[in-house]
């Protein structure tokens, strides 16, 4: 039962251009979502988060973006930079400490 | 201010014997959890630790144990391995229980069960 989708495995993007991360989500009590970025031998690495009452989020580079109703938030890298190639995980928190975590999606930014 | 840090970085164990992985927090964070990442899945939850207590767990079975010591320090306890529980495990420390705080990860430790 996965509550929380990220159906590409994998993006690969041109330095300067847009990434755009999708993440979808089942479970309606979830109220708050994280994203984190993984490199290979090192833990997951906080990136950016959303309350459930607000749509857009911004930090620099990064927008993440809640669509509610549709169940689903993507994340925004632009412009993207070839240090962004990572794995990114989506999260979701329901009104307490669990946190699940989607498969990830593998970001390649080429330059 | 040091990071959160694991040990072992890795590990080889047969099925059926135990294995204890060592997390140590980050400096003044009291609550750590404990996750699971199988090759090409995310993170799992385990369980949770605030305060010396078990305040959370996820769909694993009891032969999955935990401790926090009174330094915030954290054990994960495996009995009886199993082939499936061949995995990345990463403990994420934060600063409170539940709520919105910002879970910082260890680099993990990877065991190999065979």
């Amino acid at each position: 039962d996965q509550q929380v989708k990220q159906n590409s495995p994998s993006l690969s993007v041109q330095e300067g251009r847009i990434s755009i991360l999708n993440c979808d989500y089942t479970n309606s009590m979830f109220d708050y979502f994280l994203w984190y970025k993984k490199y290979p031998a090192e833990g997951p690495t906080f990136l950016i988060s959303i309350s459930s009452i607000k749509d857009k989020n911004e930090d620099g580079r990064f927008t993440v973006f809640l669509n509610k109703s549709a169940k689903h938030l993507s994340l925004h890298i632009v412009p993207s930079q070839p240090g962004d190639s990572a794995v990114y995980f989506c999260a979701a928190r329901g009104g307490g400490f669990k946190t699940i975590f989607g498969a990830g999606t593998r970001l390649f930014v080429k330059a | 201010e040091t990071g959160v840090t694991q040990s072992p970085t890795h590990l080889i164990k047969t099925r059926g014997q135990q294995v204890t992985l060592r997390c140590s927090s980050q400096s003044g964070h009291n609550t750590v959890s404990w996750y699971q990442q199988a090759l090409g899945q995310g993170p799992q939850f385990i369980f949770q630790y605030y305060r010396e207590e078990e305040n959370g767990r996820g769909n694993f079975p009891p032969r999955f144990s935990g401790l926090q010591f009174p330094n915030y320090s954290s054990e994960l306890n495996v009995n009886a391995l199993e082939l499936d529980d061949s995995a990345l495990y990463l403990c994420a420390s934060s600063a409170n229980e539940g709520g919105g705080e910002t879970q910082y990860f260890g680099p993990g430790t990877r065991l190999l069960v065979l």
